[in-house]
């Protein structure tokens, strides 16, 4: 089953914008981290933000946390093509065993 | 830069037969996973291994599916017999421990069943 939830399921924006990405997830967490995937793709780990931790920043990724609502946004400021792709919020609770969300699937538009 | 490798890429099959996935993680990476993968989702964790043991495969499908990792290196999962349901992507990801968050994903292997 899966614990996270990405809003939007779909994103289209137009280079030189920001994308937003949100999660929301249903039980406490030791932390949160975020993956890309391109098309046909392994996953690639983008950035891990823990559950005593609010905001974290990451060349043209923003982070933040909020515990007491259980969600998570990602923000990728001035957006490039090679941007496009889909984006995972990972729940961690116990043992590293991440549990994932459905993804955003990102197009940026030249 | 090191990689998780996996073969292979692509697999075409018949229902019924059976079919096997290699994954070899970072070097020097105890913990071993298996992802499954349907289109349009999110990965799930069929099973996780800590150097040659089973951590978790709470999720695999024991009826069909096996996994093994015999000198706590390399990896092979099993299906056998396939099912039309068994269609997706098998992600093998390593990490350094147990306790070591990130993982780092392979490119995959597609699996179609007709």
């Amino acid at each position: 089953s899966q614990q996270g939830e990405e809003d939007p399921q779909a994103l289209s924006i137009q280079e030189g914008e920001n994308a937003t990405m949100n999660c929301s997830y249903k039980t406490s967490i030791n932390n949160l981290q975020w993956y890309r995937q391109n098309s046909g793709r392994g996953l690639v780990h983008l950035i891990l933000i823990r559950s005593n931790e609010r905001e974290k920043h990451s060349g043209r990724l923003r982070v933040t946390l909020d515990t007491s609502k259980k969600s998570s946004s990602l923000l990728i400021t001035a957006s490039r093509a090679a941007d496009t792709a889909s984006y995972f919020c990972a729940t961690e609770s116990a043992g590293n065993m991440l549990t994932f969300g459905g993804g955003t699937r990102l197009m940026v538009k030249p | 830069e090191a990689e998780v490798a996996q073969s292979p890429r692509y697999k075409i099959t018949e229902k019924s037969q059976a079919v096997a996935f290699w994954c070899d993680p970072i070097s020097g990476h105890a913990t071993l996973y298996w992802y499954r993968q349907i289109l349009g989702q999110g990965p799930e964790l069929l099973v996780q291994f800590q150097d040659e043991s089973v951590v978790d495969d709470s999720q695999l499908p024991k009826d069909r599916f096996s996994a093994e990792r015999l000198k706590g290196v390399d990896s092979t999962l099993k299906i056998q017999p396939a099912e039309l349901g068994d269609s997706a992507m098998y992600l093998c990801a390593s990490s350094l421990g147990a306790h070591i968050e990130t993982q780092y994903f392979g490119p995959g292997t597609r699996l179609l069943v007709l």
